[in-house]
């Protein structure tokens, strides 16, 4: 079955470090991936989609990659504040299902001052 | 715009019981959806609709009953409900035209509901 892993639960780094935030998905070829913000008690925050046919998208301190090869793709926040502690989550869905989003299980990140 | 609003914030309900999630947006979305999120098992999607009067199944919809009549709304309805349902739900919604280009999903406040 179509499966999206985040291998970390849980992230700790210093401030002003970059964070790498892995997901990695098998038996699927997802089109688009999409990463989302969530804090706690709150519905997740869409931060940046990228396609299958672009290699890295940018945003402010955010860079998403997205590697077909390796069937994953890497979130980077560079110069993290506490204030980017939350948990991140990615989501891929197909071109021929695009109503049918699959999410990753998340990573917390925690920014320590 | 008040975005996607989802009613109510907590319930409990005894097993057996059945209710209604509440769930509208005023975006003039297409596409609507509910998902449960339970610990360590991210966003499960649970059914959803791409207009009025289509909806369809995701990957966790038994015990769970859903109607789209119009565009700004899409309830979720528990038949009879059972422990496992206990959960956080999240409703969402999104454009899903070919002017889109992001598919961004816009999330409710969640429903956090206990049955006991």
């Amino acid at each position: 079955s179509q499966k999206i892993e985040q291998n970390s639960e849980a992230l700790n780094i210093q401030e002003g470090k970059t964070a790498t935030l892995t997901c990695n998905y098998t038996n699927y070829s997802p089109a688009y991936l999409q990463w989302y913000r969530q804090d706690p008690g709150r519905g997740p925050v869409f931060l940046l989609l990228i396609r299958e046919n672009e290699k890295e998208k940018r945003k402010e301190r955010l860079k998403v990659t997205f590697d077909t090869t390796l069937k994953q793709s890497l979130f980077h926040i560079t110069a993290s504040q506490p204030a980017d502690s939350a948990t991140y989550l990615c989501a891929c869905f197909s071109s021929g299902s695009a109503r049918q989003l699959t999410f990753g299980s998340g990573t917390q990140l925690t920014v320590l001052p | 715009n008040a975005g996607v609003t989802q009613t109510p914030k907590f319930q409990v309900l005894k097993t057996g019981q059945s209710m209604t999630l509440q769930c509208a947006q005023d975006m003039n979305h297409e596409y609507m959806s509910w998902y449960r999120q339970d610990p360590g098992m991210g966003l499960r999607l649970i059914h959803y609709s791409v207009g009025a009067g289509i909806t369809d199944q995701g990957e966790v919809p038994n015990g769970y009953n859903v109607s789209r009549s119009t565009t700004e709304d899409f309830p979720l309805r528990l038949l009879s409900a059972a422990p496992s349902q206990t959960s956080v739900y999240f409703c969402a919604s999104s454009f899903i035209s070919p002017g889109s280009s992001s598919y961004e999903q816009y999330f409710g406040p969640g429903t956090r509901l206990t049955v006991t």
